[in-house]
């Protein structure tokens, strides 16, 4: 089982809209409610933004939205800011591998 | 606040051993499940190994199993990850997370350590 896929870019302007796609199969992202979203910053660990498919953990901006159809999953920033430029990463419980993470999504701010 | 720290990366020879350690502080240590997650420079993240509350389960990634052992000391608040035959495919910043649940499988990774760097090189 190789990596989710994810665009490996996304931009936006201040104040749009975004979202980021996280495709898998049946036996992770598919089968389970079990997707999560990270946020890394430039060299910084990354930090947890969305749990089972849509909940936010506490201090993380209500921009922030997850949502899940068949095997892919999506993460949307909604009123993008400058602060919002990283690099997203979503991850999913597997059948297979455990835990298996996406390719990686460079969210540019223009 | 949660706090968690990692220590003990460093440069190693291929097949060497290292053990990189984590002290977690601001929660209740023993009561949560621990993960190993890795990321080779200017790459993406892999789950590495996962440990539940009281050290019940465990569990490996493939690329690992047979040569990492992940343990907890629930009395110092600590967690560790013991490496051998390390290979240059090793090289990675290790992270440990605090899972959200008492259990690893079929959960969250919350907070994570800044992470330390393991760099496997001759």
């Amino acid at each position: 089982q190789s990596a989710l896929t994810q665009p490996a870019s996304v931009s936006g302007s201040p104040g749009q809209s975004i979202t980021i796609s996280c495709t898998g199969t049946r036996g992770d992202v598919g089968s389970y409610n079990l997707v999560s979203w990270f946020q890394q910053l430039p060299g910084k660990a990354p930090k947890l933004i969305i749990f089972e498919g849509s909940k936010r953990p506490s201090g993380v901006s209500n921009r922030f939205s997850g949502s899940k159809s068949g095997n892919t999953a999506s993460l949307t920033i909604s009123g993008l800011q400058a602060e919002d430029e990283a690099d997203y990463y979503c991850c999913s419980y597997s059948v297979r591998t455990t835990y298996v993470f996406g390719t990686v999504t460079k969210v540019t701010v223009l | 606040e949660v706090q968690l720290v990692e220590s003990g990366g460093a440069l190693v020879r291929p097949g060497r051993s290292l053990n990189v350690s984590c002290a977690g502080s601001g929660f209740s240590f023993g009561d949560y499940a621990m993960h190993w997650v890795r990321q080779p420079p200017g790459k993406g993240l892999e789950w590495v190994a996962g440990i539940s509350a009281y050290g019940g389960t465990i569990g490996y990634a493939d690329s690992v199993k047979g040569r990492f052992t992940i343990s907890r000391d629930d009395a110092r608040n600590s967690l560790y990850l013991q490496m051998n035959s390390l290979g240059p495919e090793d090289t990675a910043w290790y992270y440990c997370a605090k899972d959200l649940n008492s259990w690893y499988e079929k959960s969250w990774f919350g907070p994570w350590g800044p992470g330390t760097l393991v760099t496997v090189s001759t």
